[in-house]
Protein backbone atom coordinates (compact mmCIF):
# COMPACT_ATOMS: atom_id res chain seq x y z
CA UNK A 1 0.00 0.00 0.00
CA UNK A 2 0.95 3.59 -0.66
CA UNK A 3 1.89 5.15 2.45
CA UNK A 4 1.79 9.29 2.85
CA UNK A 5 2.97 10.40 5.81
CA UNK A 6 2.66 14.08 7.24
CA UNK A 7 5.06 14.72 10.00
CA UNK A 8 2.66 15.93 12.60
CA UNK A 9 -0.71 15.04 13.43
CA UNK A 10 -0.72 18.06 15.68
CA UNK A 11 0.74 21.98 16.03
CA UNK A 12 -0.08 24.98 18.01
CA UNK A 13 1.61 28.39 16.56
CA UNK A 14 1.97 31.89 17.21
CA UNK A 15 0.13 34.78 14.16
CA UNK A 16 3.04 35.49 12.33
CA UNK A 17 5.12 32.44 12.84
CA UNK A 18 6.94 30.60 9.73
CA UNK A 19 5.16 27.37 9.65
CA UNK A 20 6.22 24.41 8.02
CA UNK A 21 4.16 20.95 7.40
CA UNK A 22 5.73 18.31 5.74
CA UNK A 23 4.64 15.43 4.06
CA UNK A 24 6.24 11.80 2.41
CA UNK A 25 4.87 9.71 0.41
CA UNK A 26 7.23 6.23 -0.83
CA UNK A 27 5.57 5.19 -4.11
CA UNK A 28 7.05 7.14 -6.15
CA UNK A 29 3.94 8.92 -7.03
CA UNK A 30 4.45 12.04 -9.37
CA UNK A 31 1.20 14.12 -8.42
CA UNK A 32 0.82 15.52 -5.00
CA UNK A 33 -1.67 17.95 -3.28
CA UNK A 34 -2.38 20.28 -0.33
CA UNK A 35 -5.82 20.67 0.75
CA UNK A 36 -7.27 21.58 3.50
CA UNK A 37 -10.53 20.67 5.26
CA UNK A 38 -13.08 23.08 7.27
CA UNK A 39 -16.45 21.82 8.39
CA UNK A 40 -19.17 22.59 6.29
CA UNK A 41 -16.46 23.27 3.41
CA UNK A 42 -15.43 19.91 2.51
CA UNK A 43 -11.85 19.76 1.30
CA UNK A 44 -10.02 22.74 -0.78
CA UNK A 45 -7.05 22.60 -2.95
CA UNK A 46 -4.20 24.62 -1.92
CA UNK A 47 -1.24 23.98 -4.35
CA UNK A 48 -0.26 20.45 -6.17
CA UNK A 49 2.44 19.59 -7.71
CA UNK A 50 2.95 17.33 -10.94
CA UNK A 51 7.06 16.97 -10.93
CA UNK A 52 9.94 18.03 -9.25
CA UNK A 53 10.17 21.91 -8.96
CA UNK A 54 6.59 22.09 -10.37
CA UNK A 55 3.80 23.44 -8.75
CA UNK A 56 0.29 24.94 -9.35
CA UNK A 57 -1.81 26.93 -7.76
CA UNK A 58 -5.65 25.39 -6.33
CA UNK A 59 -8.53 27.50 -5.44
CA UNK A 60 -7.06 29.14 -1.83
CA UNK A 61 -3.11 29.71 -2.53
CA UNK A 62 -3.53 33.44 -0.74
CA UNK A 63 -1.32 33.20 1.87
CA UNK A 64 0.88 29.82 1.60
CA UNK A 65 3.44 28.43 -0.44
CA UNK A 66 5.38 25.41 -1.36
CA UNK A 67 8.19 23.62 -1.95
CA UNK A 68 9.43 19.68 -3.97
CA UNK A 69 12.71 19.78 -3.89
CA UNK A 70 12.38 15.41 -4.19
CA UNK A 71 9.77 13.86 -5.86
CA UNK A 72 8.86 12.13 -2.33
CA UNK A 73 8.69 15.04 -0.31
CA UNK A 74 5.92 17.92 -0.35
CA UNK A 75 6.35 21.01 1.85
CA UNK A 76 3.58 23.08 2.50
CA UNK A 77 4.58 26.82 4.02
CA UNK A 78 2.62 29.70 5.52
CA UNK A 79 4.79 32.55 5.23
CA UNK A 80 3.03 34.26 8.14
CA UNK A 81 0.41 32.27 10.03
CA UNK A 82 -2.71 33.88 10.60
CA UNK A 83 -5.51 32.67 12.87
CA UNK A 84 -7.87 31.96 9.49
CA UNK A 85 -5.24 29.22 8.72
CA UNK A 86 -5.88 26.93 11.91
CA UNK A 87 -7.83 24.03 9.48
CA UNK A 88 -6.99 20.69 9.06
CA UNK A 89 -3.89 20.31 6.40
CA UNK A 90 -4.34 17.13 3.88
CA UNK A 91 -1.45 16.09 2.20
CA UNK A 92 -2.37 13.13 -1.12
CA UNK A 93 -0.39 11.74 -3.67
CA UNK A 94 -1.52 10.41 -7.10
CA UNK A 95 -0.13 8.39 -10.03
CA UNK A 96 -0.76 9.84 -13.17
CA UNK A 97 -3.50 7.88 -15.17
CA UNK A 98 -7.13 7.91 -16.50
CA UNK A 99 -9.39 8.32 -13.01
CA UNK A 100 -6.66 7.26 -10.10
CA UNK A 101 -8.01 7.83 -6.81
CA UNK A 102 -6.01 9.85 -4.12
CA UNK A 103 -3.81 8.21 -1.13
CA UNK A 104 -4.22 10.64 2.01
CA UNK A 105 -1.89 11.68 4.59
CA UNK A 106 -3.33 11.29 8.15
CA UNK A 107 -3.60 15.33 8.18
CA UNK A 108 -2.13 17.75 10.19
CA UNK A 109 -4.29 19.83 12.51
CA UNK A 110 -3.21 23.01 13.16
CA UNK A 111 -4.07 25.73 15.37
CA UNK A 112 -2.66 29.38 15.17
CA UNK A 113 -3.33 30.82 18.58
CA UNK B 1 -15.37 27.60 -12.39
CA UNK B 2 -16.05 24.12 -11.13
CA UNK B 3 -18.57 23.52 -8.65
CA UNK B 4 -19.89 20.40 -6.45
CA UNK B 5 -22.85 20.19 -4.46
CA UNK B 6 -23.45 17.84 -1.89
CA UNK B 7 -26.46 16.76 0.16
CA UNK B 8 -27.95 15.65 2.71
CA UNK B 9 -25.08 17.33 4.99
CA UNK B 10 -26.43 15.38 7.34
CA UNK B 11 -27.98 11.94 7.50
CA UNK B 12 -28.86 9.19 9.57
CA UNK B 13 -30.30 6.05 8.89
CA UNK B 14 -32.22 2.66 10.99
CA UNK B 15 -29.34 -0.04 10.52
CA UNK B 16 -30.02 -2.27 8.02
CA UNK B 17 -31.59 0.24 5.77
CA UNK B 18 -30.47 2.00 2.77
CA UNK B 19 -28.84 5.47 2.75
CA UNK B 20 -28.65 7.73 -0.33
CA UNK B 21 -26.21 10.65 -0.57
CA UNK B 22 -26.37 12.78 -4.04
CA UNK B 23 -23.94 15.61 -5.49
CA UNK B 24 -24.20 17.18 -8.76
CA UNK B 25 -21.57 19.08 -10.57
CA UNK B 26 -21.49 22.08 -13.01
CA UNK B 27 -18.66 21.19 -15.75
CA UNK B 28 -20.10 18.54 -18.34
CA UNK B 29 -16.59 17.71 -19.33
CA UNK B 30 -15.82 16.19 -15.99
CA UNK B 31 -15.29 12.52 -16.45
CA UNK B 32 -14.52 11.15 -13.62
CA UNK B 33 -16.44 11.08 -9.98
CA UNK B 34 -14.72 9.41 -6.70
CA UNK B 35 -16.22 9.00 -3.66
CA UNK B 36 -14.12 8.97 0.15
CA UNK B 37 -15.40 7.40 3.37
CA UNK B 38 -13.48 9.45 6.35
CA UNK B 39 -13.83 8.18 9.99
CA UNK B 40 -13.64 9.91 13.25
CA UNK B 41 -10.30 10.99 13.23
CA UNK B 42 -9.04 9.26 9.90
CA UNK B 43 -7.67 9.86 6.52
CA UNK B 44 -10.53 9.94 3.86
CA UNK B 45 -10.44 6.99 1.68
CA UNK B 46 -11.25 5.95 -1.73
CA UNK B 47 -14.18 3.55 -1.43
CA UNK B 48 -15.79 3.47 -4.99
CA UNK B 49 -15.19 5.64 -8.54
CA UNK B 50 -17.12 5.63 -11.73
CA UNK B 51 -16.07 7.37 -14.95
CA UNK B 52 -18.18 9.04 -17.04
CA UNK B 53 -18.84 6.40 -19.77
CA UNK B 54 -20.49 4.20 -16.92
CA UNK B 55 -23.60 4.61 -15.76
CA UNK B 56 -23.45 2.04 -13.05
CA UNK B 57 -20.79 0.70 -10.37
CA UNK B 58 -21.45 -1.87 -7.73
CA UNK B 59 -18.90 -2.75 -4.85
CA UNK B 60 -20.67 -5.23 -2.95
CA UNK B 61 -23.07 -2.79 -0.22
CA UNK B 62 -22.02 -0.07 -2.38
CA UNK B 63 -23.00 1.75 -5.58
CA UNK B 64 -22.07 4.63 -7.48
CA UNK B 65 -24.87 6.06 -10.21
CA UNK B 66 -23.73 8.81 -12.63
CA UNK B 67 -26.34 10.75 -15.06
CA UNK B 68 -24.52 12.57 -17.49
CA UNK B 69 -27.23 14.73 -18.85
CA UNK B 70 -28.44 16.25 -15.49
CA UNK B 71 -24.72 16.19 -14.21
CA UNK B 72 -25.94 13.87 -11.01
CA UNK B 73 -24.06 11.34 -9.17
CA UNK B 74 -25.24 9.50 -6.05
CA UNK B 75 -23.76 7.13 -3.56
CA UNK B 76 -25.94 3.98 -2.17
CA UNK B 77 -25.28 2.30 0.78
CA UNK B 78 -27.40 -0.73 1.24
CA UNK B 79 -27.79 -3.10 4.53
CA UNK B 80 -25.87 -0.46 6.62
CA UNK B 81 -24.10 -1.24 9.48
CA UNK B 82 -22.71 0.96 12.53
CA UNK B 83 -19.25 0.92 10.91
CA UNK B 84 -20.71 2.94 7.92
CA UNK B 85 -21.03 5.44 10.27
CA UNK B 86 -18.73 8.30 8.77
CA UNK B 87 -18.44 11.36 6.52
CA UNK B 88 -18.73 11.17 2.87
CA UNK B 89 -17.24 12.91 0.66
CA UNK B 90 -17.89 13.22 -3.74
CA UNK B 91 -15.54 14.65 -5.72
CA UNK B 92 -15.23 15.47 -9.43
CA UNK B 93 -12.50 16.02 -11.95
CA UNK B 94 -11.67 19.19 -13.19
CA UNK B 95 -10.47 19.21 -16.92
CA UNK B 96 -8.78 18.69 -18.60
CA UNK B 97 -7.65 15.32 -17.19
CA UNK B 98 -8.34 13.39 -14.61
CA UNK B 99 -6.01 14.20 -11.73
CA UNK B 100 -7.43 17.42 -9.77
CA UNK B 101 -10.44 16.84 -7.97
CA UNK B 102 -13.54 19.45 -6.57
CA UNK B 103 -14.85 17.80 -3.47
CA UNK B 104 -18.50 18.78 -2.27
CA UNK B 105 -19.08 19.71 1.05
CA UNK B 106 -19.38 16.32 2.99
CA UNK B 107 -22.29 14.20 4.34
CA UNK B 108 -22.53 12.86 7.88
CA UNK B 109 -23.95 9.51 7.82
CA UNK B 110 -24.79 8.65 10.95
CA UNK B 111 -26.36 4.11 11.54
CA UNK B 112 -28.24 3.72 14.62
CA UNK B 113 -28.29 0.24 15.38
Amino acid sequence: DVKVTQSSRYLVKRTGEKVFLECVQDMDHENMFWYRQDPGLGLRLIYFSYDVKMKEKGDIPEGYSVSREKKERFSLILESASTNQTSMYLCASQTPGPGIGYTFGSGTRLTVV
Amino acid sequence: GENVEQHPSTLSVQEGDSAVIKCTYSDSASNYFPWYKQELGKRPQLIIDIRSNVGEKKDQRIAVTLNKTAKHFSLHITETQPEDSAVYFCAASIPPGTYKYIFGTGTRLKVLA
